[in-house]
């Protein structure tokens, strides 16, 4: 399994958009990249998973260079409620996921 | 689908006692993954099924803990006997890759063990 690095923390304020890039340098031509989110008390919760370019949906945007040793999730304007660890993860098709310390994001009035 | 459902959801025991912790998948998931999460070690993967099947157990940390899945709806992680260093949050999740998003797991919301 590829070995992740990303930032330890995070602050933001409400409304403004959060960008979390995760670097990944010995990622293998068959992996993907997946962000996980990870409120207290609770389970991790899928956010996106991209393998190359760049992947939408409701929740966030993940966009993946051409050399794909890095990716950056981007939360469009943060609310409160967006305050969580977040965890880059890549894997290919063995299904495990290793989760690293993830980027604890706080997000203030 | 009520999602994946864990029990008990909190567990407090003394050192030597035997304990079984509890996982029902969503249905028609095919992949079963069991983790531990400790604020020194974060979320570790100890073993996960494959259509009932024990894939890979490389992440159990000892002979005292032991996994099944007797069927596709159940399956248990038994620690016997169990010490205070087990003490964490276990999280079962579950997956059915054959939907497209590979890496999509389902946590179930953990049982808080605590060995006194």
């Amino acid at each position: 399994l590829a070995k992740t690095t990303q930032p330890i923390s995070m602050d933001s304020y409400e409304g403004q958009e959060v960008n979390i890039t995760c670097s990944h340098n010995n990622i293998a031509t068959n992996d993907y990249i997946t962000w996980y989110q990870q409120f207290p008390s609770q389970g991790p919760r899928f956010i996106i998973q991209g393998y190359k370019t760049k992947v939408t949906n409701e929740v966030a945007s993940l966009f993946i260079p051409a050399d794909r040793k890095s990716s950056t999730l981007s939360l469009p304007r943060v609310s409160l409620s967006d305050t969580a660890v977040y965890y880059c993860l890549v894997g290919s098709n063995d299904y495990k996921l290793s989760f690293g310390a993830g980027t604890t994001v706080t997000v203030r009035a | 689908d009520a999602g994946v459902i864990q029990s008990p959801r909190h567990e407090v025991t003394e050192m030597g006692q035997e304990v079984t912790l509890r996982c029902k998948p969503i249905s028609g998931h095919d992949y079963l993954f069991w983790y531990r999460q400790t604020m020194m070690r974060g979320l570790e993967l100890l073993i996960y099924f494959n259509n009932n099947v024990p894939i890979d157990d490389s992440g159990m940390p000892e002979d005292r803990f032991s996994a099944k899945m007797p069927n596709a709806s159940f399956s248990t992680l038994k620690i016997q006997p169990s010490e205070p260093r087990d003490s964490a949050v276990y999280f079962c999740a579950s997956s059915d890759p054959g939907t497209g998003a590979s890496y999509e797991q389902y946590f179930g919301p953990g049982t808080r063990l605590t060995v006194t």
